[in-house]
This record gives structure tokens, C-alpha cells and sequence, in this order.
């Protein structure tokens, strides 16, 4: 059983401060990485797919880290707005697995 | 891109009735179908998932079973509902003959109450 873990499980920040959770998964057999936004009654919404040691990708405000060697990912909010509540979920895809294993999430609240 | 439809979108059962979730996927041929659930205060848990007709891997010992009667339609059914079914079920489809960085894509959900 793979083990994903994030953290923290929770973050209360005031709009427009910067923010950032990380997401640590076992190195060893990596295939890909993924991040999601699941907003209350919605479904999760891809940010990120990220498949190569020291990918470092970009949407507008949120960008994301990799490093599959020491096994961790890094999601970084710049100016948090209320828009951006959401919980936060990582997952990974190791090795030639048919499905990916997801983090218990980090649930974000932005308020004014 | 892929869309997947779910229905329905709110359920409320009685416990010991069956339920029947129903999951079709458009744009995309021989994907990779799951379905996960969050119980109340928890993560996504990955229930089942299926790789091709017929084929179904269960992920956790549980009062439901899946279905793929077709390539692009997967089910979640129960004979008889527990109080703990109780959650929000999301369906999900994945390319997997796509690229590597191929993503998820879920269904709206279903959020089951079970009293």
C-alpha cells in the first residue's frame, strides 16, 4: 500500500498572503505526480501532471515543485484569494500501478 | 477532452434498500474507470476501478460491487445499503493509452445519505 501524505490538513490564511503545502510519497518506482483543486460540490480539477525530477510548473497564481529523489512536492499559492477555499489533493502513479493513490488533502480557507 | 456524466446527483436511501450509481464517459475509447467516495471528514478512497469490459478490481472489502457492462459505462451497486455507505461518490476516467501526463477526469458526484 502506498503511502501519501500530506500536509498540513488545514490552512487558514488572510487574502493575499502566500501559501504553500507539500505532499511526500515514496521515491522509489515514481511514474507521475498530480495535483487537484476539489472545491466544496464540485468535482477535483487538475492543476498539475507532473512526471520529471525538478519539473516546476505554473497557473497563474498557484506553481508546483517536484522532486521524485527524496520523494516530495511542493504546491505554492502566491496572493491567496477567496476563491482559491478549496481542499488540495495530491496524488501519485508509481511504476505501471492501473490507478493513483491520493493524500488525505489540505483543506484552504482565504479570508478577507 | 473527456466528459463524464453521473447521476444521480443527490440520493437519500433507506438503510437495507439497493442503490444503483450510474457513470458513462464521452470523448475518449477503452479508458481506465473508477469510483471513489469521501466519507465525512475524510480523503478520496478509491473503491474500484476497471480497465477494460468486465473487469473489475475492488480496492477495499464493502457492501458495494461495480459493474463495465460496456466500454464507457461503469456502475456502482449495492443489494443492501448500510448506515456507513453514506458519502459523496465520484466517478473517474483516465486515458491510459494518452500521454503521461494525462490527468483525471470526474464526474459531478453523488452525495448518498443513507438514514
Amino acid at each position: 500500500i502506498l503511502n501519501v501524505e500530506q500536509s498540513p490538513q488545514s490552512l487558514h490564511v488572510q487574502e493575499g498572503d502566500s501559501t504553500n503545502f507539500t505532499c511526500s510519497f515514496p521515491s522509489s518506482n515514481f511514474y507521475a505526480l498530480h495535483w487537484y483543486r476539489w472545491e466544496t460540490a464540485k468535482s477535483p480539477e487538475a492543476l498539475f501532471v507532473m512526471t520529471l525530477n525538478g519539473d516546476e510548473k505554473k497557473k497563474g497564481r498557484i506553481s508546483a515543485t517536484l522532486n521524485t529523489k527524496e520523494g516530495y512536492s511542493y504546491l505554492y499559492i502566491k496572493g491567496s484569494q477567496p476563491e482559491d477555499s478549496a481542499t488540495y489533493l495530491c496524488a501519485l502513479w508509481a511504476g505501471t500501478a492501473s490507478k493513483l493513490t491520493f493524500g488525505t488533502g489540505t483543506r484552504l480557507q482565504v479570508t478577507l | 477532452s473527456q466528459t463524464i456524466h453521473q447521476w444521480p446527483a443527490t440520493l437519500v436511501q433507506p438503510v437495507g434498500s439497493p442503490l444503483s450509481l450510474e457513470c458513462t464517459v464521452e470523448g475518449t475509447s477503452n479508458p481506465n474507470l473508477y469510483w471513489y467516495r469521501q466519507a465525512a471528514g475524510r480523503g478520496l478512497q478509491l473503491l474500484f476501478y476497471s480497465v477494460g469490459i468486465g473487469q473489475i478490481s475492488s480496492e477495499v472489502p464493502q457492501n458495494l460491487s461495480a459493474s463495465r457492462p460496456q466500454d464507457r459505462q461503469f456502475i456502482l451497486s449495492s443489494k443492501k445499503l448500510l448506515l456507513s455507505d453514506s458519502g459523496f461518490y465520484l466517478c473517474a476516467s483516465y486515458d491510459r493509452v494518452g500521454q503521461r501526463d494525462e490527468k483525471l477526469f470526474f464526474g459531478s458526484g453523488t452525495q448518498l445519505s443513507v438514514l
